[in-house]
C-alpha cells in the first residue's frame, strides 16, 4: 500500500462550480499535509499547507483535513479553466524525518 | 534571484553510460531533495538530505547514489543507466517554516535507449 493515495481522475468540473479533491494516508503520525498543482511540462508548485485538523481557506481553494479518518482533501471554489492542472498531495511526518511523500496526483479538468 | 537550478535539462544516454545531474539552491535551505516523476505515478522520493552532511534513502533509491556536497549543492548520480530511469527528475529543497515547503527546479528529462 502506497503512503499516500489519490484518484488519479481524471475529475471533470464544469467552470464555475467547485471542484473537490481527495487524498488519504496511511502514517497516523503524519504531521503535515501539502497540495501542490503541476501543470503539463511545468514544475509543481505549493498551493497551501495543513496541519490541524478542520479547514484552511486562501481565496477559492480550502483545504481540509481529518487526522482520525487520515483523509484531506482540497475543494476548489468557482472553478476556472486555469485550474486544470494535476493535483498532488503531499504527507510529511517530521518527528519521525524530513521524507516528504507524494501521491500519484488527480488530473482536474474544467470544462468550459 | 534563481531558486534551485537543475542541470542539464534535457540528457539522452545509451543503457550503462554513468552521468551526474547538478542541483543548486541559493535560498539558504537545509533540506534538498531528489524526486523522479513518470506518467501516472506521481513524484516519488529517490533521497533526500536533511542538512549538509547527511544524506538518506527515499522510496526508489536503487540504482542512485547523492551527494550533498555543501549546504547549496545536492548532486544525484546514475553509475549505470538502465531503461528503467528514464524519467524526468526534479531537484527540490525547503526550509521548515510551520511546515517543510518544497520549491522545486525546473526538472530534468533523462533518457535511457
Amino acid at each position: 500500500q502506497k503512503e499516500v493515495e489519490q484518484n488519479s481522475g481524471p475529475l471533470s468540473v464544469p467552470e464555475g462550480a467547485i471542484a473537490s479533491l481527495n487524498c488519504t494516508y496511511s502514517d497516523r503520525g503524519s504531521q503535515s499535509f501539502f497540495w501542490y498543482r503541476q501543470y503539463s511540462g511545468k514544475s509543481p508548485e505549493l498551493i497551501m499547507f495543513i496541519y490541524s485538523n478542520g479547514d484552511k481557506e486562501d481565496g477559492r481553494f480550502t483545504a481540509q483535513l481529518n487526522k482520525a479518518s487520515q483523509y484531506v482533501s482540497l475543494l476548489i471554489r468557482d472553478s476556472q479553466p486555469s485550474d486544470s492542472a494535476t493535483y498532488l498531495c503531499a504527507v510529511n511526518n517530521e518527528n519521525r524525518d524530513d521524507k516528504i511523500i507524494f501521491g500519484k496526483g488527480t488530473r482536474l479538468h474544467i470544462l468550459p | 534571484n534563481a531558486g534551485v537550478t537543475q542541470t542539464p535539462k534535457f540528457q539522452v544516454l545509451k543503457t550503462g553510460q554513468s552521468m551526474t545531474l547538478q542541483c543548486a539552491q541559493d535560498m539558504n535551505h537545509n533540506s534538498m531533495y531528489w524526486y523522479r516523476q513518470d506518467p501516472g505515478m506521481g513524484l516519488r522520493l529517490i533521497y533526500y538530505s536533511a542538512s549538509e552532511g547527511t544524506t538518506d534513502k527515499g522510496e526508489v533509491p536503487n540504482g542512485y547514489n547523492v551527494s550533498r556536497l555543501n549546504k547549496r549543492e545536492f548532486s544525484l548520480r546514475l553509475e549505470s543507466a538502465a531503461p528503467s530511469q528514464t524519467s524526468v527528475y526534479f531537484c527540490a529543497s525547503s526550509e521548515f517554516s510551520g511546515a517543510n515547503v518544497l520549491t522545486f527546479g525546473a526538472g530534468s528529462r533523462l533518457t535511457v535507449l
